[in-house]
């Protein structure tokens, strides 16, 4: 089973921000929070990862809450082309682990014109 | 820095007979692991290989077997075909050491008639 709880779907216009809750109550010290995003028909996509701080790059942001118990990934200005399903992942910075990583359903993302 | 390529990206097969996936990784990588995507069951964790050894394997039937070679590159095996073998079968790179951030191809679309 998967470790993460996410939202089936969610709706954003476009140009707004894209906020995507992720609920991983039972993650462990050594765990990060890892999001990736597939776009239909394509593999997945690598977005950002943190531990405990926020974090951000030039596709997203991630905040993680003090108890690092949920965390959220923000879209800062949604396109049509961030239309996808989006994955939020717990898994040891380094290794695979012995499960490789596990995805669940993830959120699919449908970015409204 | 050219991706991670899989071939073929589309084949088909009748129920009985075997099918070999191929992947080449990104340079410099080391892991190559595999994924099977279903509708029904999302992404799936196949097996993980570095350094030509298999480091990690989902649970899935001895029919699916892998290998990696010298350079890297990986091929991953099904045998005696299934309807339900029908898939999105996915590559994916990484470093091995660092961040578990994984590269993925396009993937090979197998459909079983």
């Amino acid at each position: 089973d998967a470790k993460t709880t996410q939202p089936t779907s969610m709706d954003c216009a476009e140009g707004r921000a894209a906020n995507l809750p992720c609920n991983h109550s039972t993650i462990s010290g050594n765990e990060y929070v890892y999001w990736y995003r597939q776009i239909h028909s394509q593999g997945p996509q690598y977005i950002i990862h943190g531990l405990k701080n926020n974090e951000t790059n030039e596709m997203a942001s991630l905040i993680i809450t003090e108890d690092r118990k949920s965390s959220t990934l923000i879209l800062p200005h949604a396109t049509l082309r961030d239309t996808a399903v989006y994955y939020c992942i717990v898994q040891p910075r380094s290794g695979g682990g012995a499960d490789g990583l596990t995805f669940g359903k993830g959120t699919h993302l449908i970015i409204q014109p | 820095k050219a991706g991670v390529t899989q071939t073929p990206r589309y084949l088909i097969k009748t129920r009985g007979q075997q099918v070999t996936l191929s992947c080449s990784p990104i340079s410099g990588h080391r892991s190559v692991s595999w994924y099977q995507q279903t509708p029904g069951q999302g992404l799936q964790f196949l097996f993980e290989y570095f350094s030509e050894t298999q480091r990690n394997k989902g649970n899935f039937p001895g029919r699916f077997s892998g290998r990696q070679f010298s350079n890297s590159r990986s091929e991953m095996n099904v045998s005696t075909l299934e309807l339900g073998d029908s898939a999105l079968y996915l590559c994916a790179s990484r470093p091995f050491s660092g961040a578990n951030v994984l590269t993925f191809g396009a993937g090979s679309r197998l459909t079983v008639l």
